[in-house]
């Protein structure tokens, strides 16, 4: 079956402007992640949804980033008034409900501002 | 703060030979520990796991050792293939959610 897909694949933007990054979860696939992967870094958790639980935002870094799950499924991430420093790949994941730790990617949006 | 580390970048092995991935971690809250492969210009892809109950658990040829007390993991594959050159990252966990990922090692597995 289809796995986790992810758009754009890039994106290249201006600092100041701002960016909306879409992922696509497996189908039934009830828990929605996002992390972040800096040059030469780990990847960064951002924000995790499951089912209709209120999201857990803890690892955004700063108000300019949020998160949306439209129906239980596609999730869109915005980032306002992007900067050089939000420059990175930003990956999604999901999984099934109970099976948390078992994350499925995406291939991820290489994100540079320019 | 680093929570999960993997000190060495890179690791390089020939064909046939054992490979050998380690981790450290600092938060004793974790208790789930997973691995993953990652290819250029792709996701990750879950490669095995383990529960802090266990010392060991082996999948084909890939195995995970935990040693609790001394917050270290390691992944031995063996015998390494050139396919397995990747990316490889440890991550961990403590509420079954969100997984705290450590930097990665680059494996090259040479002919």
């Amino acid at each position: 079956g289809a796995g986790v897909s992810q758009s754009p694949s890039n994106k290249v933007t201006e600092k100041g402007k701002d960016v909306e990054l879409r992922c696509d979860p497996i189908s039934g696939h009830t828990a929605l992640y996002w992390y972040r992967q800096s040059l030469g870094q780990g990847l960064e958790f951002l924000i995790y949804f499951q089912g209709n639980s209120a999201p857990d935002k803890s690892g955004l870094p700063s108000d300019r980033f949020s998160a949306e799950r439209t129906g239980g499924s596609v999730s869109t991430l915005t980032i306002q008034r992007t900067q050089q420093e939000d420059s990175a790949v930003y990956l999604c994941a999901s999984s099934l409900p109970g099976l948390a730790v078992e994350q499925y990617f995406g291939p991820g949006t290489r994100l540079t501002v320019t | 703060d680093q929570q999960v580390k993997q000190n060495s970048p890179s690791l390089s092995v020939q064909e046939g030979r054992i490979s050998i991935l380690n981790c450290d971690y600092t938060n004793s809250m974790f208790d789930y520990f997973l691995w993953y492969k990652k290819y250029p210009a792709e996701g990750p892809t879950f490669l095995i796991s383990i529960s802090s109950i266990k010392d060991k658990n082996e999948d084909g040829r890939f195995t995970v050792f935990l040693n609790k007390s001394a917050k270290h993991l390691s992944l031995h594959i063996v015998p390494s293939q050139p396919g397995d050159s990747a990316v490889y990252f440890c991550a961990a966990t403590g509420t079954a959610s969100k997984l705290t990922f450590g930097t990665g090692t680059r494996l090259q597995v040479t002919l």
